[in-house]
């Protein structure tokens, strides 16, 4: 059981924008930054966005990250076949000892 | 380029102990923290320790805490984790991820990731 929950699946067609869910409590998502990860298949997790809507240089402005409350949202617009990978939302948790926590993770399928 | 490297994964029988090494390049090593997290097979992502920059400071999760330990050594621009009592449960993929931030902290987060190194623990 994740401290973060996401759905387990997402999917879409080419060309459409697809957005996936990371909820979280007052201690990880509502007092902190939201981290996303992408994975793609047999691959280690890439940085997707940080602090919640920051994109490191080299990813496409297709990801947008937003944060409402205690609810984080990644966004993917005009849909690849490539886009098709594990996502996974982070935070840190003010209420552990052991401070990050990651989403149960969503399989995106491009159909 | 930054880069990380991971070594150390093999197979191990339950109770018994292995160290993970991490090897930086691309990066002054010294002045980011460092995380391992885990993925068990089919499974997310499990964080399992961290460190500062200066290695001053660790954090564990609970799940392995008094049976991990997470080092550093600066001059040599490695990472290691020395694991014991180990369990069936431990039985994943070990990355090293490189912080944005010197110290462990909510503005830091895991920007650089290595390829992994396979942990498995079976009699």
């Amino acid at each position: 059981q994740s401290v973060l929950t996401q759905p387990p699946s997402a999917s879409g067609t080419p060309g459409q924008r697809v957005t996936i869910s990371c909820s979280g409590s007052s201690s990880n998502i509502g007092s902190n930054y939201v981290y996303w990860y992408q994975q793609l298949p047999g691959t280690a997790p890439k940085l997707l966005i940080y602090r919640n809507n920051q994109r490191p240089s080299g990813v496409p402005d297709r990801f947008s990250g937003s944060k409402s409350g205690t609810s984080a949202s990644l966004a993917i617009s005009g849909l690849r076949s490539e886009d098709e990978a594990d996502y996974y939302c982070a935070a840190w948790d003010d209420s552990l000892s052991g401070p990050w926590v990651f989403g149960g993770g969503t399989k995106l399928t491009v159909l | 380029e930054v880069q990380l490297l991971e070594s150390g994964g093999g197979l191990v029988q339950p109770g018994g102990s292995l160290r993970l090494s991490c090897a930086a390049s691309g990066f002054t090593f010294s002045s980011y923290a460092m995380s391992w997290v885990r993925q068990a097979p089919g499974k997310g992502l499990e964080w399992v320790s961290a460190i500062s920059g200066s290695g001053g400071s660790t954090y564990y999760a609970d799940s392995v805490k008094g049976r991990f330990t997470i080092s550093r050594d600066n001059s040599k621009n490695t990472l290691y984790l020395q694991m014991n009592s180990l369990r069936a449960e431990d039985t994943a993929v070990y990355y090293c991820a490189k912080d944005q931030a010197l110290v462990v902290s909510p503005a830091g987060g895991m920007d650089v990731w290595g390829q992994g190194t396979t942990v498995t623990v079976s009699s």
